[in-house]
């Protein structure tokens, strides 16, 4: 079974520039969540999909991003115009349940904005 | 609030040596409380969890215990191995965090031989 797979790996963008994440989560999945890390930091909520609902949102930093998952499978994080302080790893995870069950995590999406 | 506090890396250690990874947290009512693994390369992990006060949580020979008392639930293991150089997170979750998982700054871990 494929687990949680995100793409790309790794973006370089300059400030200003539109960047689009995308998140397979693990099949059956209803739950899908995007995290972010800062470098050094703890890796942080950003929002919280059920199905293609939008269950949780509020860490979402500010109208420049935009999460979808249309139709309840894939999900893409879109980041418009990018900024310096929007680098850092974003993390996509799924889960059958929403409860405090395991996460499944993908590699991550390392995000470099010069 | 919730949070989670974990000491900082990095951490150096030979093989063999013991490790513990200090976890501290606060929040409202009980949550879950987790440590995840990040191999280099790989996405985080489940390492183990614990879901209610004085339960233990192990796996691969790790272990911790959560103390509701002092609020914490470090990681501990007796004989680090190469393989078990990774990044360590600790975070909580529960029904009082809306079921979001609050993350520790992670601990990077690397066993020389």
């Amino acid at each position: 079974e494929a687990g949680v797979t995100q793409f790309p790996s790794h973006s370089v963008i300059e400030k200003g520039q539109t960047v689009t994440l995308r998140c397979d989560p693990i099949s059956g999945h209803d739950n899908l969540y995007w995290y972010r890390r800062v470098m050094g930091k703890e890796i942080k909520f950003l929002l919280h999909f059920v199905k293609e609902s939008k269950q949780d949102e509020s860490g979402m930093p500010n109208n420049r991003f935009l999460a979808e998952r249309t139709g309840g499978t894939y999900s893409t994080l879109k980041v418009q115009p990018a900024e310096l302080e929007d680098s850092g790893v974003y993390f996509c995870a799924s889960s059958q349940g929403a409860g405090t069950g395991e996460l499944f995590f993908g590699e991550g999406s390392r995000l470099t904005v010069l | 609030g919730n949070s989670v506090t974990q000491m900082e890396g990095p951490v150096t250690l030979s093989e063999e040596a013991f490790l513990t990874i200090n976890c501290t947290y606060t929040a409202t009512g009980y949550p879950s409380l987790f440590w995840y693994v990040q191999y280099p390369g790989e996405g985080l992990q489940l390492l183990l969890k614990a879901t209610k006060a004085d339960d233990k949580g192990s796996n691969k020979g790790f272990e911790a215990t959560y103390r509701k008392e002092t609020t914490s639930f470090h990681l501990e293991k007796g004989s680090v191995q190469v393989s078990d150089s990774a990044v360590y997170f600790c975070a909580l979750a529960g029904a009082n965090t809306g079921n979001q998982f609050y993350f520790g700054t992670g601990t990077s871990l690397t066993v020389i031989p």
